[in-house]
């Protein structure tokens, strides 16, 4: 049981280069998420899904696509990566939602840097 | 919309010494609080949780309670160790579909021997 897994874990892009950061997590989560973790800001959410074939827009969703095409697997592409995208990125799934706590499970984390 | 306050870091501290971080929240309706912990080079793992007022959660000798009078869920631990050297986040979930979460903009933790 691996858990969440990111590939890969490290990255240097060139501005307007483009690349596809691959989350796959092995628990039959339903719900995954992208976030961007910079200093002092925390986690902000990119974008997420609730299930296979959906995603949504989080709080800064702008210069990404996402695509969840098989359950286990959730996709972030940057088209024409820009300097203001490097950034730590973290992927998480959690199996539900509901009154209650559903814990997010993440990934180690993809270090990209654009240059 | 949702937000959350963490005290800005880092703390530093030495080791068996007494540890608050404080969070406060803004939320609409009953919020579910946490707090994450980060350590170098690692994904965040939860370290506790409460989902109503009064709650208690704890884990690992940290302890936080669900405060709705005061919007507030404050990080304590009795006497920190060395291994406790980490950044915590504090979060909340609204419960809505998504179940998204919002987090605080983390606490650097150092503890020195």
């Amino acid at each position: 049981n691996a858990g969440v897994t990111q590939t890969p874990k490290f990255r240097v892009l060139k501005t307007g280069q483009s690349m596809t950061l691959l989350c796959a997590q092995d628990m039959n989560h339903e719900y995954m998420y992208w976030y961007r973790q910079d200093p002092g800001m925390g986690l902000r959410l990119i974008h997420y899904s609730v299930g296979e074939g959906t995603t949504a827009k989080g709080e800064v969703p702008d210069g990404y696509n996402v695509s969840r095409l098989k359950k286990q697997n959730f996709l972030l592409g940057l088209e024409s990566a820009a300097p203001s995208q490097t950034s730590v990125y973290f992927c998480a799934s959690t199996s539900g939602w509901g009154v209650g706590s559903y814990e997010q499970y993440f990934g180690p984390g993809t270090r990209l840097t654009v240059t | 919309g949702n937000s959350v306050t963490q005290m800005e870091g880092p703390v530093t501290l030495s080791e068996e010494a007494f540890l608050t971080i404080n969070c406060t929240y803004t939320a609409t309706g009953y919020p579910s609080l946490f707090w994450y912990v980060q350590y170098p080079g690692e994904g965040l793992q939860l370290l506790l949780k409460a989902t109503k007022a009064d709650d208690k959660g704890s884990n690992k000798g940290f302890e936080a309670t669900y405060r709705k009078e005061t919007t507030s869920f404050h990080l304590e631990k009795g006497s920190v160790q060395v291994s406790d050297s980490a950044v915590y986040f504090c979060a909340l979930s609204d419960d809505l579909a998504g179940n998204m979460l919002t987090f605080g903009g983390g606490t650097r933790l150092m503890v020195k021997p």
